[in-house]
């Protein structure tokens, strides 16, 4: 079973919508949370941490379950700059490093 | 301020051969994290340097090694190369105390035919 899993997408969306992505992770252990973003044939780019309280960046929503085990990621008024694949991310302390263990990620098309 | 570098951006080599990719880490930073992406997946944790010593290793065979300079830059060597070994190579930077801050390059593009 991989560390980080996420849903398979692809997310195909209009303009406008709600989405939601989920992931799950198996190791109890992981300390830190985030969601990357990641455009085509690019380097992946932080979008937000993620809190056991939740939070919120503009249109963006996170939040974490830690009994769970399980992160989510909800974007309102999608809009057609939204597309591209969103990766699920999870941190351990591990012989005192802070590896970041990516899950699959998720693909979001925004259309029209 | 300079983001992270790397180089080359491209690069084609044969089975067998050996390759090494260079990363000049972002102003400030002092640990370099390597990642290999294949087609379709996610970043996959190579192994993290600091203070030019590996520090963490993940799931990948002797073939991958590395180096750290006193200036931060680090190299990543992989012998022996196997048709599998085609990916997207992430360099990423940040500081030793915690996961926050990272910052990628735009990775080095490997096809090996």
């Amino acid at each position: 079973r991989k560390e980080v899993e996420q849903d398979p997408g692809p997310f195909n969306v209009p303009e406008g919508a709600t989405v939601a992505f989920n992931c799950t992770y198996s190791n109890s252990a992981s300390q830190s949370f985030f969601w990357y973003r990641q455009d085509c044939r690019k380097e992946p780019k932080l979008l937000m941490s993620v809190y056991s309280s939740g939070n919120e960046d503009g249109r963006f929503t996170a939040q974490l379950n830690r009994a769970s085990q399980y992160i989510s990621l909800l974007i309102r008024d999608s809009k057609l700059s939204d597309s591209a694949t969103y990766l699920c991310v999870v941190t351990g302390v591990l012989n005192s490093g802070y590896a970041l263990n990516f899950g699959k990620g998720t693909s979001l098309l925004v259309t029209p | 301020d300079a983001g992270v570098t790397q180089s080359p951006t491209h690069l084609i080599k044969t089975r067998g051969q050996q390759v090494t990719l260079r990363c000049s880490p972002k102003s400030g930073h002092d640990t370099v994290s390597w990642y290999q992406q294949a087609l379709g997946q996610g970043p996959q944790f190579i192994f993290q340097y600091y203070e030019e010593e590996e520090r963490q290793r993940g799931n990948f065979p002797d073939r991958f090694s590395g180096h750290q300079f006193p200036n931060y830059s680090s190299e990543l060597n992989v012998n022996a190369l196997l048709l599998g070994d085609s990916a997207l190579y992430l360099c990423a930077s940040s500081w030793a105390k915690g996961p926050y801050g990272y910052t990628f390059g735009s990775g080095t593009r490997l096809t090996v035919v």
